[in-house]
Order: C-alpha cells, then sequence, then structure tokens
C-alpha cells in the first residue's frame, strides 16, 4: 500500500543525545515536512523540502536538522540544542507543482520524549 | 508562527447535532483545508476548498470560505460518536512549492 511510514513509534532520549527520526514515503511525492505538535496544540512547522537535495527552515527550525538525499527519505535529527524536544512529530508529504493543491498525507507519528 | 485562530477550542454536542467550527487567517493562500486527527495518529485529509471559491460539499461536510474576512467554517450534520477527534484547519500558499500552516485546532466531543 502506498503511504507513510514514521519510525519508531516511541522514543525515550536522555538528555544531551542526538535522535533521528526517519520518515519514508512510495508515493512518489516531490515534496516532505516535518511537523512539531505538543500536547492539545496545533502542528508547528520544523522544516520542509520541496525536491531532493533542497529543504528550507520552517517556522521553529532552531534545534533540528534534515537531509533529503533521496526522493523517497526525508529523516529529522533532534540535535541537543533542542531545549524542549519532548513532542509528538508528524512527517507529511504532498505533490508539488502549481498544478499540485499542497495535499499533505501524514504518517502516524513519533512521540518522543526526553528523560 | 500558527497561521490563525480556531474556534471553538472545544465542542462537545449529542449524537444527531450538527457541528460548526471556524478557522481565520492571516495571510493570502491559494487554498483552505481541513484535516481530522484521532488522539494520538496522524491527520487524514477531510476536505480542500480553493480560494476562489465560496463553499464545498462532501457527503456530510460543508465547508465555507470567506477571503475578504480571512475566514472558513466546517460544518458536519447529523455528528456520529465516530466524528470525535481534532478538526484542524490549514492554509496553503504556493510560493515555488506549497507551505502549508495550520491552526491550533478544535476538539469535539460527540455523545452517544
Amino acid at each position: 500500500d502506498g503511504g507513510i511510514t514514521q519510525s519508531p513509534k516511541y522514543l525515550f532520549r536522555k538528555e544531551g543525545q542526538n535522535v533521528t527520526l526517519s520518515c519514508e514515503q512510495n508515493l512518489n511525492h516531490d515534496a516532505m515536512y516535518w511537523y512539531r505538535q505538543d500536547p492539545g496544540q496545533g502542528l508547528r512547522l520544523i522544516y520542509y523540502s520541496q525536491i531532493v537535495n533542497d529543504f528550507q527552515k520552517g517556522d521553529i527550525a532552531e534545534g533540528y536538522s534534515v537531509s533529503r538525499e533521496k526522493k523517497e527519505s526525508f529523516p529529522l535529527t533532534v540535535t541537543s540544542a533542542q531545549k524542549n524536544p519532548t513532542a509528538f512529530y508528524l512527517c507529511a508529504s504532498s505533490g508539488s507543482g502549481r498544478g499540485g493543491t499542497g495535499e499533505l498525507f501524514f504518517g502516524e507519528g513519533s512521540r518522543l520524549t526526553v528523560l | 508562527s500558527q497561521q490563525g485562530e480556531e474556534d471553538p477550542q472545544a465542542l462537545s454536542i449529542q449524537e444527531g447535532e450538527n457541528a460548526t467550527m471556524n478557522c481565520s487567517y492571516k495571510t493570502s493562500i491559494n487554498n483552505l483545508q481541513w484535516y481530522r486527527q484521532n488522539s494520538g495518529r496522524g491527520l487524514v485529509h477531510l476536505i480542500l476548498i480553493r480560494s476562489n471559491e465560496r463553499e464545498k460539499h462532501s457527503g456530510r461536510l460543508r465547508v465555507t470560505l470567506d477571503t475578504s474576512k480571512k475566514s472558513s467554517s466546517l460544518l458536519i450534520t447529523a455528528s456520529r460518536a465516530a466524528d470525535t477527534a481534532s478538526y484542524f484547519c490549514a492554509t496553503a500558499l504556493y510560493t515555488g512549492g506549497f507551505k502549508t500552516i495550520f491552526g491550533a485546532g478544535t476538539r469535539l466531543f460527540v455523545k452517544a
């Protein structure tokens, strides 16, 4: 089935450690996104990528890093510089181009807890 | 930054009643979308309305858009307990690629 796969679903990290969240899609979408969601809140954009080997900062990029070496993959690293990393992280993709709509397809999320 | 405000933050209704959620936004848009999120899950796209449209229907969903007031509303008719979820509006703007920004959401509780 086509879709977006995020892993791991749950992750625990000690303070000071970097952690990488995986996001893979087989929808042949050009654009991929990472959002952060805090309890009872909406989604905030961390990073997005419209094409392979290119990405842009969203509204809350500090303390995060990404790469886009393959069309299918857009991993997010939460670094030790992120002061409050405990959150629910959502990856999404969409078909890009002017004829598209920006409709997003989401993975099931990764819940990161810093101990 | 969040794109705008959603109102109400939470809504509790009886099964069979209609639910109306409102969304305001601040910038130009190409389209506005509504998503649903069950607790602890990813978001699912419900319906999209383009900036040159005023109203759209899909099953029990009705969306309106007023670009002069920068606002939208989502109406769910004849609600069911299974409609219990959080609902988010999101605005999309094309600037060489789409950037989609979400509101804070409305939590809907439908009592059986």
